[in-house]
């Protein structure tokens, strides 16, 4: 079945970097566009960036365009996140999530890892 | 960037009640409109997807609707499990964009 595992989260103090991985297993990864998305407490959903399948291709949110990057290893079939100068702005719940072809909507969810922005 | 309005952004039903809950794109989305329902501290699921096709193993009770700006989802007789958060999701374009949710709560 698909699976979609992140890690990496934790309190991190203002200005520090992170990175975040989602392992992916029980579908061909290398084929598959994949998203983060996060969810600051008690708010709604926000869609972070996105990577295709290749990665030769990525896209931001603006609120986030400069700070985050996102790859991939299709080898090791996980998919990265790094996070520079950290914000308090930035605590949230993490999730990866694939996108489906055609109408690209995100089928499959991660159960999240928490980062927290304090010092 | 294309910005995605729900409405309500509350609603209080009881169980059996038909609701229908609104989602509206600040310019032309085709069908690129996608459901989700999300309980506290769970993973969103989607419902869904291209506005009116149901996700596999989703309870036909749920149907979509809506193109170009103007979208709904429908719950035809809420049940007990129905009550959550609702987010609407629009795909047509980077950055995708997320409506802010509606809260369905038992009256």
């Amino acid at each position: 079945q698909v699976q979609l595992v992140e890690s990496g989260g934790g309190v991190v103090q203002p200005g520090r970097s992170l990175t975040l991985s989602c392992a992916a297993s029980g579908f061909t990864f290398s084929t598959y566009d994949i998203h983060w998305v996060r969810q600051a407490p008690g708010k709604g959903l926000e869609w972070v960036a996105v990577i295709s399948y290749e990665g030769s291709q990525k896209y931001y949110a603006d609120s986030v365009k400069g700070r985050f990057t996102i790859s991939r290893d299709n080898s090791k079939n996980t998919l990265y996140l790094q996070i520079h100068r950290l914000r308090p702005e930035d605590t949230a719940v993490y999730y990866c999530a694939r996108g489906q072809a055609g109408y690209e909507y995100l089928d499959y969810w991660g159960q999240g890892t928490l980062v927290t922005v304090s010092s | 960037d294309i910005q995605m309005t729900q409405s309500p952004s509350s609603l209080s039903a009881s169980v059996g009640d038909r609701v229908t809950l609104t989602c509206r794109a600040s310019q032309s989305i085709t069908t690129y409109l996608n459901w989700y329902q999300q309980k506290p501290g769970k993973t969103p699921k989607l419902l869904i997807y291209a506005a009116s096709s149901l996700q596999s193993g989703v309870p036909s009770r749920f149907s979509g609707g809506g193109s170009g700006t103007d979208f709904t989802l429908t719950i035809s007789s809420l049940q007990p499990d129905d009550f959550a958060t609702y987010f609407c999701l629009q795909s047509y374009s980077y950055p995708y964009t997320f409506g802010q949710g509606t809260k369905l709560e038992i009256k």
